[in-house]
């Protein structure tokens, strides 16, 4: 099983709701990430967790707030987004942050922010 | 010094040929370079990858050719099919230390093959 599990796999919200994003790996991995990606362009990375613990956060507005409950699941937890956050947000894994591993990706949660 | 710099933006191929993609980068302490394949809706695979001690790796139809001295790395399609119609990104990323895994894309590549 080399999947990595998002949901939702798409979402609209108005700028003052709070929602969640969710992702799921089984693949015993220990660094779990969250890009954003805007069409036509390459992902952007977000947050690495190394090991349940946040090891990167690339000056993300405080809106976007990250969790990692255990070293399966990755939450990404938004509120009060503004409507140039829609995009497609992807949650991706790697056995290790700091070696080769490969980088698997989810499909995905695309948002729309009204 | 992070960049990688992706060319083409677009490229159109006949089935049954060959398409090549160029990056290019700056940055030495880059020691590890993938290339990812994305279909519309999806997110990105993890298509082959080098490491810079190898000029070249096949796999299938897929091949990556690295010219460390000249910074430059490409992957190169051969026998093309409409199912290879997909964006392209290369990538590189810094091993070991605080580098976390993080990996600096291209721009991205969109690849149509007409049957």
């Amino acid at each position: 099983d080399t999947e990595v599990t998002q949901t939702p796999k798409h979402l609209v919200m108005g700028m003052t709701n709070k929602k969640s994003l969710k992702c799921e790996q089984h693949m015993g991995h220990r660094a779990m990430y969250w890009y954003k990606q805007k069409a036509k362009k390459p992902p952007e990375l977000m947050f690495v967790y190394s090991y349940e613990k946040l090891s990167i956060n690339e000056s993300v507005p405080s809106r976007f707030s990250p969790e990692c409950p255990n070293s399966s699941l990755l939450n990404l937890h938004l509120h009060a987004l503004q409507p140039e956050d829609s995009a497609l947000y992807l949650c991706a894994s790697s056995q290790g942050a700091t070696g080769f591993g490969e980088l698997f990706f989810g499909e995905g949660s695309r948002l729309t922010v009204l | 010094q992070q960049q990688v710099k992706q060319s083409p933006q677009s490229l159109i191929v006949q089935k049954g040929g060959i398409s090549i993609i160029n990056c290019a980068y700056e940055n030495t302490a880059f020691d590890y370079f993938p290339w990812y394949q994305q279909f519309p809706g999806k997110g990105p695979a993890l298509l082959i990858a080098i490491r810079p001690d190898v000029s070249e790796k096949k796999e299938g139809r897929f091949t990556i050719s690295f010219n460390k001295s000249a910074k430059q790395f490409s992957l190169h399609i051969m026998d093309s099919q409409p199912g290879d119609s997909a964006t392209y990104f290369c990538a590189a990323r810094k091993a070991g230390g605080t580098s976390y895994g993080k990996l600096t894309f291209g721009q991205g590549t969109i690849l149509t093959v007409h049957p």
